[in-house]
C-alpha cells in the first residue's frame, strides 16, 4: 500500500512537443505528491508538487494534474526541450511524515 | 546559500567492512533525511532526523544506522557490507519536518562494494 507506481519506465519526445508521465497511488493517507528531476551525477531537484485539495498546478512548462478518486496524478512538460533530458520521479508522503516513496523513474530524452 | 553537501563522494570498500558517509545540510535546515538509489530498487527512504532524533526508519537491516549532531550535520554508518549495499546514497535537508516541507537532495555519495 505504500507503493507508487510510475509510467513509462523511458520516454522519448521530439523538441517542442508533450512529455506525459503518469503515476498511480493505493494509500489514501498520501496528502502531498511532488516531482523530482535528476540530472546524470546529481542529486534529485524538486521540480513541482501538488496536495491532493487541488485537480491541477501549472508552473511554467510544467503542469500537475490530480484526479484524487483515480488515486493517480501526471506531469506534463509543454513545449519540451533537449535540456529537459533528464530521470523524472514521482514521490508521495503521508500528512505529517518526512518521509518521501517514489515512483521507479521515468528517463526522459527529448529529441532535438 | 550553500546547498546540501555529502562526503565522500566516492568510495570503494570491500565485503564485511563498515563505512561512514556524511551530510551537511543547507544552512538552518533541521531535518535531514537519507535515501539509497540503486537501479532495481530505486530510491528508498532510510531514515530521517529533526533535533537530533530519529523521527522514522525505512524497511533496512539494522546493519544501516544514522545520527544527527547538534549542528543539524549526520552522518550514516553501514556496517558488515555486502555487495548489494552498493548504491548511491543521498542526503536530503529541509527547514523542518513535516509533509509538505520541500526536501533539497544533495549530490549523494556513490558507494562500490566489492
Amino acid at each position: 500500500q505504500q507503493q507508487v507506481k510510475q509510467s513509462p519506465q523511458s520516454l522519448i519526445v521530439q523538441k517542442g512537443g508533450i512529455s506525459i508521465i503518469n503515476c498511480a497511488y493505493e494509500n489514501t493517507a498520501f496528502d502531498y505528491f511532488p516531482w523530482y528531476q535528476q540530472f546524470p551525477g546529481k542529486g534529485p531537484a524538486l521540480l513541482i508538487a501538488i496536495r491532493p485539495d487541488v485537480s491541477e498546478k501549472k508552473e511554467g512548462r510544467f503542469t500537475i494534474s490530480f484526479n484524487k478518486s483515480a488515486k493517480q496524478f501526471s506531469l506534463h512538460i509543454m513545449d519540451s526541450q533537449p535540456g529537459d533530458s533528464a530521470t523524472y520521479f514521482c514521490a508521495a508522503s503521508v500528512q505529517g511524515a518526512q518521509k518521501l516513496v517514489f515512483g521507479q523513474g521515468t528517463r526522459l530524452t527529448i529529441n532535438p | 546559500k550553500a546547498g546540501v553537501t555529502q562526503t565522500p563522494r566516492y568510495l570503494i570498500k570491500t565485503r564485511g567492512q563498515q563505512v561512514t558517509l556524511s551530510c551537511s545540510p543547507i544552512s538552518g535546515h533541521r531535518s535531514v533525511s537519507w535515501y539509497q538509489q540503486t537501479p532495481g530498487q530505486g530510491l528508498q527512504f532510510l531514515f530521517e532526523y529533526f533535533s537530533e532524533t530519529q523521527r522514522n526508519k525505512g524497511n533496512f537491516p539494522g546493519r544501516f544506522s544514522g545520527r544527527q549532531f547538534s549542528n543539524s550535520r549526520s552522518e550514516m554508518n553501514v556496517s558488515t557490507l555486502e555487495l548489494g549495499d552498493s548504491a548511491l546514497y543521498l542526503c536530503a535537508s529541509s527547514l523542518l519536518l513535516g509533509s509538505g516541507e520541500t526536501q533539497y537532495f544533495g549530490p549523494g555519495t556513490r558507494l562500490l562494494v566489492l
